[in-house]
């Protein structure tokens, strides 16, 4: 139990929609990074919020958003839904500082896109 | 640009045998490397890392992983399995420059013979 709650845990949309993801961070954190998997493959890093600003980006196109809130929540925002954003959907909770960082991830959102 | 490689989509070995999953990496200078694990509706489970120092690395669930700059590698391996290690494993690079963004392979799926 990593303290990292996503939800909701599954969600079934169609193409054109926009859709919210959300991540409840663990506590003491105040990083959240994004990662979308599709099936078959590993993770691919779609940004990172620290102190409620966006602190990096993966090769991922505008209609990819977030926001993080004062108490290091996040939220993941897509519009205009396309098919092959079905995947799994994960969020990774951090502290930043130290020597490196202990990436702390939820069980994930599934989303299928329809 | 930065990649990790896992070469083995799939490996199957006998429960109480030992186990090598391989990882390489292409990256410019000094990498930090992780292995993590993942069960079934499960999130990402780290099972160890390497900085910097002393090139084999204990994790946790009896797992070990050694670096290898000449060559490259990451591999992780494991003197006895058991079926509960039955999963998927996620070798992943990160990038100090960009705070911690992990770049990942594409997963190697541990299958356990009774």
């Amino acid at each position: 139990e990593t303290g990292v709650t996503q939800s909701p845990t599954h969600l079934i949309k169609t193409r054109g929609q926009q859709v919210t993801l959300r991540c409840s961070s663990q506590s003491g954190h105040n990083t959240v990074s994004w990662y979308q998997q599709a099936l078959g493959q590993g993770p691919q890093f779609i940004f990172q919020y620290y102190r409620e600003e966006e602190n990096g980006r993966g090769n991922f196109p505008p209609r990819f958003s977030g926001l993080q809130f004062p108490n290091y929540s996040s939220e993941l925002n897509v519009n205009a839904l396309e098919l092959d954003d079905s995947a799994l959907y994960l969020c990774a909770s951090s502290r930043r500082g130290g020597e490196g960082e202990k990436l702390f991830f939820g069980s994930g959102t599934q989303l299928s896109v329809l | 640009a930065q990649s990790v490689t896992q070469p083995d989509i799939h490996i199957t070995v006998s429960e109480g045998a030992s186990l090598e999953l391989r990882c390489n990496y292409s990256y410019g200078a000094t990498p930090y490397l992780f292995w993590y694990v993942q069960s079934p509706g499960q999130g990402l489970q780290l099972l160890l890392k390497y900085f910097s120092g002393d090139t084999l690395v204990q994790g946790i669930k009896g797992f070990e992983a050694e670096f290898k700059r000449s060559q490259s590698s990451f591999n992780l391996r494991k003197p006895s399995v058991h079926w509960s290690d039955a999963a998927e494993y996620f070798c992943a690079v990160a990038r100090m420059d960009s705070n911690y963004q992990l770049i990942w392979g594409a997963g190697t799926k541990l299958i356990i013979k009774p």
